[in-house]
C-alpha cells in the first residue's frame, strides 16, 4: 500500500525557514516523481514544486521560486521542502504527492500545516 | 504560464442529477488535463487523467472529456458521497496549475 506520510509543519515566524519531510513506503521511490501542492485555508490547490526521481531535474512555482528548494534522498525514501524567507502567504497545509508515470498527482498524503505568522 | 479557469465556484444539484463541470485552459495541453476531487479536511483525490482516462477504483459514473483548451467533467447520476470540491489541473508543462475549484453542493 502506497502511503505518504509529511512531517515538519509548524508556527514560523515571517522571514523564517522551515524543512517539510514526506516519508514515502509502499513502492519503490527512486522510480518516481514526486511533487509538493499547498492549499491556504479555505482556498484552492497550489502546484508548489516537482522533482525527478533521481533529482536531476526540479521545476518550481513563481510564487516560490529563489525561496523553496525541493530535493530528495532516496536511500530514505524521503522526499523534502526547504522553505527559507517565509511570508504571510506561505501559510497553508502542505501536501506531498506521487506524480504518476502520465503526469498526474495519484498518491498524496494527508498534509502538514504550515503557519506563517508574528 | 498556462491558466486553468473553472466556472461555475459553486454548483447546486440534486442526488441523481447529472452534472457537468468545465474547465479552460488559456493555450492548448493537448490532453495533459487531470480532475481530482477534494472533501473537507482530506487529501485530494485523482478521478480522470490524460482528460478522459478513468483512475483504477473510481466510479464510473465519473467521466472526462475535452481536449485542446476545453475540458468537462461529468457526473452521471450524482451520488450523496459526490458532494465534494472538483478541481481541473493541466501538466502540459511547467509551472503546473490548477483551476479554482468548483464545488457541487445540495440544491
Amino acid at each position: 500500500e502506497v502511503q505518504l506520510v509529511e512531517s515538519g509543519g509548524g508556527l514560523v515566524q515571517p522571514g523564517g525557514s522551515l524543512r517539510l519531510s514526506c516519508e514515502a513506503s509502499g513502492f519503490t521511490f527512486s522510480s518516481y516523481a514526486m511533487s509538493w501542492v499547498r492549499q491556504a485555508p479555505g482556498k484552492g490547490l497550489e502546484w508548489v514544486s516537482y522533482i525527478s526521481g533521481d533529482g536531476g531535474r526540479t521545476y518550481y512555482a513563481d510564487s516560490v521560486k529563489g525561496r523553496f528548494t525541493i530535493s530528495r534522498d532516496n536511500s530514505k525514501n524521503t522526499l523534502y521542502l526547504q522553505m527559507n524567507s517565509l511570508r504571510a502567504e506561505d501559510t497553508a497545509v502542505y501536501y506531498c504527492a506521487r506524480v504518476a508515470a502520465l503526469g498526474p498527482l495519484e498518491y498524496w498524503g494527508q498534509g502538514t500545516l504550515v503557519t506563517v505568522s508574528s | 504560464d498556462i491558466q486553468m479557469t473553472q466556472s461555475p465556484s459553486t454548483l447546486s444539484a440534486s442526488v441523481g442529477d447529472r452534472v457537468t463541470i468545465p474547465c479552460r485552459a488559456s493555450q492548448s495541453i493537448s490532453s495533459w488535463l487531470a480532475w481530482y476531487q477534494q472533501k473537507p479536511g482530506k487529501a485530494p483525490k485523482l478521478l480522470i487523467y490524460k482528460a478522459s482516462s478513468l483512475e483504477s477504483g473510481v466510479p464510473s459514473r465519473f467521466s472526462g472529456s475535452g481536449s485542446g483548451t476545453e475540458f468537462t467533467l461529468t457526473i452521471s447520476s450524482l451520488q450523496p458521497d459526490d458532494f465534494a470540491t472538483y478541481y481541473c489541473q493541466h501538466y502540459n508543462s511547467f509551472p503546473w496549475t490548477f483551476g479554482q475549484g468548483t464545488k457541487v453542493e445540495i440544491k
